[in-house]
Parts: structure tokens; sequence; C-alpha cells
């Protein structure tokens, strides 16, 4: 299987601050790599698929960057609605596998 | 709107199955896949499968080593996934989620507990 893994496991951030997570596969995936929001008890969340593009009614806010095994999600200007934990997902090779999260908490 | 109404918490036995439902509404049901996702507590998301609920072809992942089967019933637009062989590691949210491809997935049910317990 496909291994993901994200970086920082944590951070603790700022409302207006710009934040950067990374994700990383462990063979190369192409773009077929998605992320999710999740807050806590609630289902995930759709943001962005193929890498970089944005699901619909999803704010301009978030992007996505990169190909093959690096990959980055940005959030420009943090808002209170943005604390949550954040996965991304490879979609490249059965059996499709999630990283284990990035929590963004406010600081 | 598109809106996924899955079917309520179940508490089973080891060994067990269990049916959980999935039920879509607010586009055509038969033109979009239905991926199914669960998350055991503290744990990351885990894909388990999906359903092409146009002509009914499946793949499942191979972790669950053939325990889950998915299918679907266009006439009431309703997703299914059976787990049989219930073992405690099996305690988890299980949620449905739409997919406009056999690899995407956009809109997401609010999930089901589904817990192992002797």
């Amino acid at each position: 299987d496909i291994q993901m893994t994200q970086s920082p496991s944590s951070l603790s951030a700022s409302v207006g601050d710009r934040v950067t997570i990374t994700c990383r596969a462990s063979q190369d995936i192409s773009n077929y790599l998605a992320w999710f929001q999740q807050k806590p008890g609630k289902a995930p969340k759709s943001l962005i698929y193929a890498a970089s593009s944005l699901q619909s009614g999803v704010p301009s806010k978030f992007s996505g960057s990169g190909s093959g095994t690096d990959f980055t999600l940005t959030i420009s200007s943090l808002q209170p609605e943005d604390f949550a934990t954040y996965y991304c997902q490879q979609y490249n090779t059965y059996p499709f596998t999630f990283g284990p999260g990035t929590k963004v908490d406010i600081k | 709107q598109v809106q996924l109404v899955q079917s309520g918490a179940e508490v089973k036995k080891p060994g067990a199955s269990v049916k959980v439902s999935c039920k879509a509404s607010g586009y055509t049901f038969t033109r979009y896949f239905i991926h199914w996702v669960r998350q055991a507590p503290g744990q990351r998301l885990e894909w388990m499968g999906w359903i092409n609920a146009g002509n009914g072809d499946t793949r499942s992942s191979p972790t669950f080593q053939g325990r889950v089967t998915i299918t679907r019933d266009t006439s009431a637009t309703t997703a299914y996934m059976y787990l049989s062989s219930l073992r405690s590691e099996d305690t988890a949210v299980y949620y449905c989620s739409r997919g406009p491809t056999l690899t995407t997935l956009d809109s997401w049910g609010p999930g089901t507990l589904v817990t192992v317990s002797s």
C-alpha cells in the first residue's frame, strides 16, 4: 500500500495567518491527491482533488499544489471556521490511503 | 441539494455482521459512485470500497479480506455496506461519500457509529 505522511502533525496559528501543510506519498502518485477538512464529531468535507482543483463551493483561500510525491495545502488567511484537522488522500493506487492528519488549532 | 442520510448507530457482538445504509437525494443516483470510508476512534480515515450506482460494479479494499460487501438499490436510491465477522477493531464511524468518479469524493454522509463489543 502507498503510505501517506503529513507534517506537521499539529500546529497552532492565529486568525489571519498563512498556513501550509505538507503531505508526502511513499511513491509517485502523479497528481492523484485530495485534501479533506474534518471538525470534531463531524464528517469530513472535501476541499481539493487532483492536487490543486477546488471542490465546488470551497473558498479560494484554500489552495493545493504538488505532484509526484510531495504536496502542500495552503490556507491563505486563517479564519475561526478553519480550525480543524486536515487529511490528504492518494487515489492513484488501490487501496486508496489517507494521511494521519494535521490538526490546526488556535494559538 | 445533495444529501446522504445514513442509518443509525449499531452495537454488535464479535463475529456478527452489520449493514449500514446510505440514502441519497438531490441528484441522479445512478450517475455517481458511492464510496465507504471508516474512522476508528482517534485514527485516520480508511477507505473501504466503492460501488458504481449505475451498473452495480464494486471494488473493495483488500485490507478487509473479503469481509466487505457493497450493494445498492436504485429504486430506493440507497447504497448499503455489509461488514461481516466483526471484531473489536471494527469499532468506528462509517461514512458514505458520493463520488463523481471511481476515485474522487465530494459530498459526505454524517456517519454511522458501529460499536463491536462482547
